[in-house]
């Protein structure tokens, strides 16, 4: 079975900390994804990552960045956290297809975080 | 560049009722279509997918959709639902072309027993 694991279940932090988010999956999958979800809104790409130290923008990367030193971990970054970054921060792993591509992304448990 | 729309956010439905979450896509190119099932508090998971072959896909406890190129259209269905059916599903599309992945706002989905 794959598994990817999310450090955290749930996070409360100050606006402007800098907040890390850790992502490790154990496929040996090169394809890492960082969505975050908000109700109405559905699953929001904001970036992946096709190998080590390769990433890509998606399609809301403003405010976060994004570490990938090792192929099974994938971090999200946030430099200084604001409250509409509060939200549920999901990561997934894939094995290797073209870009974004691909034919199945496995999901972590999330993260929900909280941005006062 | 492709969008999926799901054009219900809430499906409420009785137990043992059938069911279908509806699911379009808008695409230039061929694609992959999936569909994710996400329980409370929990990360998404698979329960179908639709690669090639035949149009319609059978998944995970009891579900199947069925792709229809014409309408562009992956709707999900289920003849009999059960309590544990209650969750959250998203329509996914991604393209072969080296385009992007791509989900739908999601339909909840509650069971009343």
């Amino acid at each position: 079975d794959v598994k990817v694991t999310q450090s955290s279940r749930y996070l409360v932090k100050r606006t402007g900390e800098k907040v890390f988010l850790e992502c490790v999956q154990d496929m040996d999958h090169e394809n890492m994804f960082w969505y975050r979800q908000d109700p109405g809104l559905g699953l929001r790409l904001i970036y992946f990552s096709y190998d080590v130290k390769m990433k890509e923008k998606g399609d809301i990367p403003e405010g976060y960045s994004v570490s990938r030193e090792k192929k099974e971990r994938f971090s999200l970054i946030l430099e200084s956290a604001s409250t509409n970054q509060t939200s549920m921060y999901l990561c997934a792993s894939s094995p290797p297809g073209q870009g974004r591509d691909s034919y199945e992304q496995y999901f972590g448990p999330g993260t929900r975080l909280t941005v006062t | 560049a492709q969008s999926v729309t799901q054009l219900d956010s809430q499906v409420p439905v009785f137990e043992e009722a059938p069911v279908e979450l509806r699911c379009n896509y808008s695409s230039s190119v061929s694609v992959y279509l999936f569909w994710y099932v996400q329980y409370p508090n929990q990360g998404l998971q698979l329960l179908l997918k639709y690669l090639s072959g035949s149009t319609l896909v059978k998944g995970i406890n009891g579900f199947e959709a069925e792709f229809n190129k014409s309408q562009t259209s992956f709707h999900l269905r289920k003849p009999s639902v059960h309590i544990s059916d209650t969750a959250e599903y998203f329509c996914a599309v991604s393209g072969f072309t080296g385009n992007q992945f791509y989900f739908g706002t999601g339909t909840s989905l509650t069971v009343i027993p």
